[in-house]
């Protein structure tokens, strides 16, 4: 079965530093764009970034580009999305998710990491 | 604010119709493909549709895709209560900073 799983929730405070994962099973990890989607709390779904980890070629949203960062290993099929210091803002549900192609659509996802920071 | 916009609700009774709209421009999804997101409560979203109107395997012929210029359609006929969910459109955007975007959502709410 092709899956995503992605690390357990996360409770931290402002400022501190995070790297949550999502590792990929049952297809090869390097042949598919990873994208990672935040949902704050309440609200809708926001595209942050994409990478292919074959080369590691990543692209960012402008809203996220500097805030985060996407990385990947591919020798444990493995991506990453990082924080140097989170703000209370951050606080959201984090969901990865694989596409074929930039305009693919989202075929697997994650079941979502939930990041929790304290003021 | 968006860069897709979609109604933020619609509704109707057991075993009708509903569409839900979401518009564009140009550069997204006048260019390129769209796909459509189901997310029932507490969930991770689920793939719908893909390239504007092909269903994943095991995604019901209820739901359909359509696109024309710079807006896109999702279909529901014969709703049901466990169609209850939120829904979002998604395409890539080719401007100066490509990069993916989402529609706002529509509640669907089963009368």
């Amino acid at each position: 079965e092709e899956q995503l799983v992605q690390s357990a929730a996360e409770v931290k405070k402002a400022g501190e530093s995070l790297k949550i994962s999502c590792k990929g099973s049952g297809y090869d990890f390097t042949s598919y764009w990873i994208a990672w989607v935040r949902q704050m709390p309440g609200k809708g779904l926001e595209w942050m970034g994409i990478i292919y980890p074959g080369d590691s070629d990543t692209r960012y949203s402008p809203s996220f580009q500097g805030q985060v960062t996407i990385s990947a290993d591919k020798s444990i099929s493995t991506a990453f999305l990082e924080w140097s210091s989170l703000k209370a803002s951050d606080t959201a549900m984090y969901y990865c998710a694989r596409q074929t192609s930039w305009d693919d659509g989202l075929h697997v996802w994650g079941q979502g990491t939930t990041v929790i920071v304290s003021s | 604010q968006s860069v897709l916009t979609q109604p933020p609700s619609v509704s109707a009774a057991p075993g009708q119709k509903v569409t839900i709209s979401c518009s564009g421009s140009i550069s997204n999804i006048g260019t390129n493909y769209v796909s459509w997101y189901q997310q029932l409560p507490g969930t991770a979203p689920k793939l719908l549709i893909y390239d504007d109107n092909k269903r994943p395997s095991g995604i019901p012929d209820r739901f359909s895709g359509s696109k024309s210029g710079t807006s896109a359609t999702l279909g529901i006929t014969g709703l049901q209560t466990g169609d209850e969910a939120d829904y979002y459109c998604g395409t890539w955007d080719s401007r100066l900073n490509p990069g993916g975007v989402f529609g706002g959502g529509t509640r669907v709410t089963v009368l």
